[in-house]
């Protein structure tokens, strides 16, 4: 079965500091993963995805197939970082996924002033 | 553009009473639908989805249903709560026919306390 594990509930840095956001995934197959962050009162919504390869508001991730990793890296915190981040996964076992995701259980990040 | 709209986005309800959530998006058409949920301590996890009118597919097995009777309308119900089925619930689109690198379009989120 899929699962997606973020380790850290909670993440405290200070503004100006490197911040990496943890997430690992194990399938048998190939998966696509995704960031997805939640700003307060806001609704969840894409941060980036594997497949694009780029750099949203200073995040980047890198899918590391050897380590099953997916981590979230910034090096330069922002206190408007502050959200909670679920790492994502969607994976295709021989026809379409459909859109499904699997998410991990999501990290609380607070960027300090 | 596109719109997800899932009410109400607070409800207490008691233990054995029936439960209607519903969802709809403006925008689109023929998209595929999702309900999550989220319990306390846990990820995200997906309940139910559809991709297309009357169509369900369950993921996980439990105390609820849901229901497409149109194309951009998704319903969550239960005919009697169980206090298990406390947590907050959120309803997605993506386009569908699409593989699996598609953005998921979230809801505002339903916090149901069952007491």
């Amino acid at each position: 079965a899929q699962r997606v594990t973020q380790p850290e509930k909670l993440l405290s840095v200070f503004k100006g500091a490197p911040v990496e956001l943890k997430c690992n995934y194990s399938y048998s197959g190939s998966p696509e993963l995704f960031w997805y962050v939640q700003y307060s009162r806001q609704r969840l919504q894409l941060l980036l995805r594997h497949i694009s390869r780029e750099s949203i508001k200073g995040f980047t991730a890198d899918l590391n197939k050897g380590e099953t990793s997916f981590h979230l890296k910034k090096p330069f915190a922002q206190e408007e970082d502050s959200a909670m981040y679920y790492c994502a996964s969607t994976y295709n076992a021989g026809g379409t996924s459909y859109g499904k995701l699997t998410f991990g259980q999501g990290t609380i990040l607070t960027v300090h002033p | 553009s596109q719109t997800i709209h899932q009410w109400p986005a607070t409800l207490v309800q008691p233990v054995g009473s029936p439960l209607s959530l519903e969802c709809t998006v403006e925008g689109t058409s023929n998209p595929n639908l999702y309900w999550y949920r989220q319990a306390a301590g846990r990820g995200l996890q997906l309940l139910f989805y559809s991709v297309g009118i009357g169509q369900i597919s369950s993921e996980v097995p439990q105390n609820l249903s849901a229901s497409r009777p149109q194309d951009r309308q998704f319903i969550l119900s239960s005919k009697k709560l169980l206090l298990s089925d406390s947590g907050f619930y959120l309803c997605a689109w993506s386009p569908g026919l699409t593989g699996m690198n598609t953005e998921a379009f979230f809801g505002q989120g339903t916090r149901l306390t069952v007491v």
